[in-house]
Formats: C-alpha cells, structure tokens, sequence
C-alpha cells in the first residue's frame, strides 16, 4: 500500500487560508469517504482535526474543514494563526482493514 | 476523559525484540480497536496495524506480517505491540490510537497516545 501524496510544504500569512491536498486512488481516497486529518506540532502526538472527510470532532476550530474530489482529498484551514504551524497527515480507509496515512505537509504561518 | 498512556522509551539491539505497552482509560475498552502507528525520525506516520478489543482479531499492514503481533488484556485495558527481529531503519516513535469503529470500519483515529521510542542500535 503506497503513502497517500501529500505536498512537502504550503504556507501563508496570518489570516489567510491555505489548502493542502491528498491525492490517493480509487481503492483508498475515492473510494471511500473515510478520510481524516491529523495535525502534528513538534514532538507531539498527533491531533485529529477532521474525519470522515468533512467532519470536525468537538473543540476543533470551524476554521479547518474539509473536502473530497475524486482521489483527492483537501483540507482547508481559513484564518491561519499562528498555532496553526505544525505538519498536517491525511490518513484513508484503503479496504479489507487497512489504512494509508499521506506523506505529510508542513504548514508555515508566515 | 479518554487517555491511552504508553510505555518508556527503550534501547534494544539489532534482532531483538520489543513490546509497547498502551493503558487506556475513560472508554469502554473493548469498544473500540487499537491502532498502532509509527514515526521514523523525521519521517511520516506509517500504520502497522489494528487490534479488535472485542475479539482480538488483528489486520497487519502487509510490511510487517509475521514480525508483529498485537493483543490485548482486558482485564486492564491494555493494549501491547510486539515487533521481533528488530533493524536499525526500526528506529522510530510508535504511537498507539483509540480506532473508533462503525460497521466495522475504523473511521478515525482519537486520541492517540504520547508515543515511546524505541532505537535499535548495537
């Protein structure tokens, strides 16, 4: 099972958004709508931040959200603050009981 | 509030084994599955497999059929990860998650647990 493609790095400025992609295949991404995000800060556990594609579990802000297109997972994080700088991991059913995590991308508040 | 609580970081030689520990709390052990997810140094997050609480059935990702093995003790809501013939490219933080599941599928991975690092060197 291949890693999910994910861009290494996206950036912007305090109050923009910025979106970072996940690209799988038919038999991970698209083909299910069992996709989730995870964010990473350094040396910490990761977070979970959206499941099911589009799906935001309490105490997570209403500035990330998510969407599906195809193969191709996004997600969105509107408003960037400061916190927001970590890596983020989408992650995707891939069938008969296994999952794929992506590559991984570091966001960067500028 | 549910907490999954791992074990310390460990040192272990190259073809030896080792076995995390993962104590969670807060939920109803056998609920859910666990998860088992590890990090290279300054690398991604790549999952090793799942562990049925219920039933103890296992799914390995194929990479690490037959040099893993998952199980459970429930009567103290422990989960533990083996993984035998150890390598230096083992090197990693391994991570346990609570995997919550409807109809059979895992459909995300909360929370996780702090993490343990184990280096495999001689």
């Amino acid at each position: 099972q291949s890693a999910l493609t994910q861009p290494p790095s996206a950036s912007g400025s305090p109050g923009q958004s910025v979106t970072i992609s996940c690209t799988g295949t038919s038999s991970d991404v698209g083909g299910y709508n069992y996709v989730s995000w995870y964010q990473q800060h350094p040396g910490k556990a990761p977070k979970l931040m959206i499941y099911e594609v589009t799906k935001r579990p309490s105490g997570v802000p209403d500035r990330f959200s998510g969407s599906k297109s195809g193969n191709t997972a996004s997600l969105t994080v509107s408003g960037l603050q400061a916190e927001d700088e970590a890596d983020y991991y989408c992650s995707s059913y891939a069938g008969s009981n296994n999952y794929v995590f992506g590559t991984g991308t570091k966001v960067t508040v500028l | 509030q549910v907490q999954l609580v791992q074990s310390g970081a460990e040192v272990k030689k190259p073809g030896a084994s080792v076995k995390v520990s993962c104590n969670t709390s807060g939920y109803t052990f056998t609920s859910s599955r666990v998860t088992w997810v590890r990090q290279a140094p300054g690398q991604g997050l790549e999952w090793m497999g799942c562990i049925n609480s219920y039933n103890n059935n296992t799914d390995y990702a194929q990479k690490f059929q037959g040099r893993v093995t998952m199980t459970t003790d429930t009567s103290t809501s422990t989960a533990y990860m083996e993984l035998r013939s150890l390598r230096s490219d083992d090197t990693a933080v391994y991570y346990c998650a609570r995997g919550i599941t409807i109809f059979g599928v895992v459909r995300r991975f909360d929370p996780w647990g702090q993490g343990t690092l184990v280096t495999v060197s001689s």
